[in-house]
């Protein structure tokens, strides 16, 4: 059980282009969802945490209006990466959990490499 | 805030040799702390948690972790480590009331030889 996908695995954009990235938990209902964004050989930063039905909050440094997270039902949330550039270019992760809060219970996905030409 | 420090960025091993992955916090309030796996292009993978009770905890596959408060550290050792435990482990912590915000230490890869 307790299983969070993320959709796609891997996309290869062009520079000024929106990319949409969605995380889903399949076999529970997730409260919480978090985004994090990883750079080669380095850590996990926490980008955003979204709650049902609620806007997301952003840590600071992070532009809302270049990363757009919508948690719109208790199963999906979405990251759109708006007017990518070679710079976002990263992994993305996921995690979802099904309390609030939940450190203990936070399932992570498998991540979505994004590569902006 | 919390803050990790992982003071290994990389550490290589012989298989079946004993190996220590340090990780040492920072935080005002008290805190979870958790040890995740990363093998190459994956996400990550819970490896075991300290939430409160027995500061010593282990996981199914022989690694295990001990809270220590007055050091502020969860160190991650196993006795003898194999070929397949080659991959990135990360120590995160997550304060009390936080939300369940991870803060995560900057990884530290290890490598098993044969």
């Amino acid at each position: 059980g307790a299983v969070v996908s993320q959709h796609p695995s891997r996309v290869i954009c062009k520079s000024g282009t929106s990319v949409k990235i969605e995380c889903r938990s399949l076999d529970f209902q997730a409260t919480t969802m978090f985004w994090y964004r990883q750079f080669p050989k380095q850590s996990l930063m926490l980008m955003a945490t979204s709650n049902e039905g609620s806007k997301a909050t952003y840590e600071q440094g992070v532009e809302k209006d270049k990363f757009l997270i919508n948690h719109a039902s208790l199963t999906l949330s979405t990251l759109t990466v708006t007017s990518a550039h070679p710079e976002d270019s990263s992994f993305y992760i996921c995690s979802a959990s099904p309390y609030l809060p939940g450190p203990e219970t936070q399932y992570f996905g498998p991540g979505t490499r994004l590569l902006v030409l | 805030a919390q803050s990790v420090t992982q003071l290994d960025s990389q550490v290589p091993v012989f298989e079946e040799a004993p190996v220590e992955l340090r990780c040492n916090y920072s935080s005002s309030v008290s805190v979870y702390l958790f040890w995740y796996v990363q093998y190459p292009n994956q996400g990550l993978q819970l490896l075991l948690k300290y939430l409160s009770g027995s500061t010593l905890v282990k996981s199914i596959n022989g690694f295990e972790a001990e809270f220590n408060k007055s050091q502020t550290s969860f160190h991650l050792r196993k006795p003898s480590v194999h070929i397949s435990d080659t991959a990135e482990y990360f120590c995160a912590v997550s304060g009390y009331n936080q939300g369940g915000k991870l803060i995560f230490g900057q990884g530290t890869e290890l490598s098993v030889k044969p």
